[in-house]
């Protein structure tokens, strides 16, 4: 099967600029997730899909981030305006559904350097 | 909230076995634990996960005690490519009635020839 499909892989920005990823999860995967890496550490979740309905977004910074799962397939992460703390490493990742013993597939990310 | 400490870092000759132990004090009755492996400019990989007792499957074995608050990462025979950095992950329910994943900074596995 295919795994899951991220892009772009690397994006450089300057900032207050806007930037947007994309992520084509797993078929069939109802829940998809968004996470953000720094350098050194574990990811951290950033908003949870089920289907097309965002059921956990409590650490989504609203006031610059945005996302959307149109659909409940594919989904866009966005940041308008970017700053310098955001560059890191965005990965998507989709599970058959939100229950814990589902495990997650992730795709390789997004590397996002804002200057 | 069920929150997971492992070590930072072990280091293993080829051919050696490692066990990684993660704990978890406060797992919630109904969460799996779950590992993943992580290489340098990929995504976090699913390695294993069990409920209780011990699982096995081609890649590595989970062992889990009775009481369910620490969970081992057994790998057979570590070779170069199994450098990586391993997480251990439970579930993570807040009051609120929300449930996340949450990833800790993991083990970093160095193998060395």
């Amino acid at each position: 099967e295919a795994g899951v499909v991220q892009s772009p892989r690397y994006k450089i920005i300057e900032k207050k600029q806007p930037v947007a990823f994309w992520c084509n999860p797993i078929s069939g995967h109802n829940t998809l997730y968004w996470y953000l890496q720094n350098l050194g550490q574990g990811p951290e979740l950033l908003i949870r899909y089920e289907n097309e309905e965002a059921v956990d977004d409590s650490q989504l910074p609203k006031d610059r981030f945005s996302a959307e799962r149109l659909k409940g397939v594919d989904s866009t992460l966005k940041i308008q305006p970017a700053e310098l703390g955001d560059s890191a490493v965005y990965l998507c990742a989709s599970s058959l559904s939100g229950q814990n013993n589902s495990p997650l597939h992730f795709g390789n990310g997004t590397r996002l350097t804002v200057t | 909230l069920a929150k997971t400490t492992q070590p930072i870092s072990m280091d293993s000759y080829e051919g050696q076995e490692v066990n990684i132990t993660c704990s978890h004090n406060n797992i919630a009755t109904n969460d799996y634990i779950t590992w993943y492996q992580q290489f340098p400019s990929q995504g976090p990989r699913f390695i294993i996960q069990g409920y209780k007792t011990k699982v096995t499957n081609e890649v590595a074995s989970l062992f889990i005690p009775a009481d369910r608050k620490s969970s081992t990462l057994s790998l057979p025979r570590v070779s170069l490519s199994d450098t990586a950095v391993y997480y251990c992950l439970v579930g993570d329910s807040s009051g609120a009635g929300s449930y996340q994943l949450t990833f800790g900074k993991g083990t970093k596995l160095s193998v060395i020839p």
